[in-house]
């Protein structure tokens, strides 16, 4: 299976709203609503982030949101702040036991 | 505090073998499906193997079925990942991460450092 597409980079202003996009196929995105969202600073592991499209684990604020619409997930960010600055990466579960992640988005505060 | 540290990482040659280990601690070691996910130098994420709660289940990516063999020791509190047959290609840092509790197959809640793996001659 394919990686699930992100754009490369995004940016934003302190205080802002960005979207980062994610998309798959059929036989993904579109098949399972058990996608996910990581957060990852350089250097660091990743932090989960979203799980099943929308909902929050534990100790995530709620300025980070998820959808799912079709063959695209989407992750929302408001009130843009400095340490948002990170790679973040989309997974979805493509059936078969398996898992696919997207390619990563990096996103930069201004 | 959930923790998870992983060891075994290093460089070998093209053909070796290397022994990831993953000692967990702050949580029912036994009750949680674990994972290794691998990360290549700028690239993105991959998950390699799982091994569910009992070791009942584990599943491998194409990319290293009939080379890696991942394992736990319950008892231990501990997750292994033998890498046989190394490629170049399997350079990267290595992650183990716990599965969320009741959904191990698709989500992973905590993560280790990482340990850095690089297969060259």
């Amino acid at each position: 299976q394919s990686a699930l597409t992100q754009p490369a980079s995004v940016s934003g202003s302190p205080g802002q709203s960005i979207t980062i996009s994610c998309t798959g196929t059929s036989s993904d995105v579109g098949s399972y609503n058990l996608v996910s969202w990581y957060q990852q600073h350089p250097g660091k592991a990743p932090k989960l982030m979203i799980y099943e499209a929308s909902k929050r684990p534990s100790g995530v604020s709620d300025r980070f949101s998820g959808s799912k619409s079709g063959t695209t997930a989407s992750l929302t960010i408001s009130g843009l702040q400095a340490e948002d600055e990170a790679d973040y990466y989309c997974c979805s579960y493509a059936g078969s036991s398996t898992l696919v992640f997207g390619g990563g988005t990096r996103l930069t505060v201004l | 505090e959930v923790e998870l540290v992983e060891s075994g990482g290093g460089l070998v040659q093209p053909g070796g073998s290397l022994r990831l280990s993953c000692a967990a601690s702050g949580f029912t070691f036994n009750s949680y499906s674990m994972t290794w996910v691998r990360q290549a130098p700028g690239k993105g994420l991959e998950r390699v193997s799982y091994i569910s709660s009992t070791r009942s289940t584990i599943y491998y990516a194409d990319s290293v079925r009939g080379r890696f063999t991942i394992s736990r020791d319950n008892a231990k509190n501990s997750l292994y990942l033998q890498m046989d047959s190394l490629r170049a290609e399997d350079t990267a840092v290595y992650y183990c991460a716990r599965g969320l509790l009741g959904y191990g197959l698709y989500y992973f809640d905590y993560w280790g450092q990482g340990t850095l793996v690089t297969v060259s001659s």
